[in-house]
């Protein structure tokens, strides 16, 4: 069983819908929780980074943790057309050094 | 520009050849990491250096591959004598001193082994 698990999609809603993006992760240990986004052929940008269970937002985002269920979201409200890039979820815990473990990337496109 | 700097942005190697990529870090970051992504793949840990340590290679193959970060200069992945299946991307992750999960990524290596 791979450390962290994500659909790969591809997801394509319309603009203006609410996405829901999902991870499942099977390390109870991880402490720390990243979404990052990644446009075609450039790096991960860093979108959320939250410690533990509860919820973060920032501006049009949010993210959700439940350690319970070991279970990990990002939402976009009034999704635009330039959300669209691969959106990785990462985890790490502070007895692994923290390098991440990141899932394999859920494909979204918003359709104007 | 205070971001992740990594270079070259391409580059293509033939079998059996070194190829040397290079990155700085943030600046007043100290922890540097790598990362490879696959085609089709997600992004694996390859190694997690301090300024002229290696705290965790655990993600590193066992041979060809070497990285440093010394105390002036970039931090160097090196991966002697490629092969094709090196071909990937390459990057590189910086985070503060306090080494907790926050990382930024530089723009990648794309490395083409002929």
């Amino acid at each position: 069983q791979k450390e962290v698990e994500q659909d790969p999609g591809p997801l394509s809603v319309p603009e203006g819908a609410i996405v829901s993006l999902n991870c499942t992760y099977s390390n109870s240990a991880f402490q720390y929780f990243m979404w990052y986004r990644q446009y075609s052929r450039k790096g991960p940008e860093l979108l959320m980074y939250t410690y533990s269970s509860g919820n973060k937002e920032d501006g049009r985002f949010t993210a959700q943790v439940d350690k319970s269920s070991k279970y990990i979201s990002l939402f976009i409200r009034d999704s635009q057309p330039s959300d669209s890039a691969t959106y990785l979820c990462a985890t790490s815990n502070s007895n692994s050094g923290y390098a991440l473990n990141f899932g394999k990337g859920t494909s979204l496109l918003v359709t104007p | 520009n205070a971001g992740v700097m990594q270079n070259p942005r391409h580059l293509v190697r033939r079998r059996g050849q070194e190829a040397r990529l290079r990155c700085s870090p943030m600046k007043g970051h100290s922890h540097v990491y790598w990362y490879r992504q696959l085609p089709e793949e997600g992004l694996k840990f390859m190694v997690y250096l301090q300024k002229e340590n290696i705290i965790d290679e655990s993600g590193m193959p066992k041979e060809r591959f070497s990285a440093e970060f010394p105390k002036e200069g970039p931090s160097i992945l090196r991966i002697q004598q490629v092969v094709r299946g090196d071909s990937a991307a390459y990057f590189c992750a910086s985070s503060p001193g306090t080494g907790q999960g926050e990382q930024f990524f530089g723009p990648g290596t794309r490395l083409t082994v002929l």
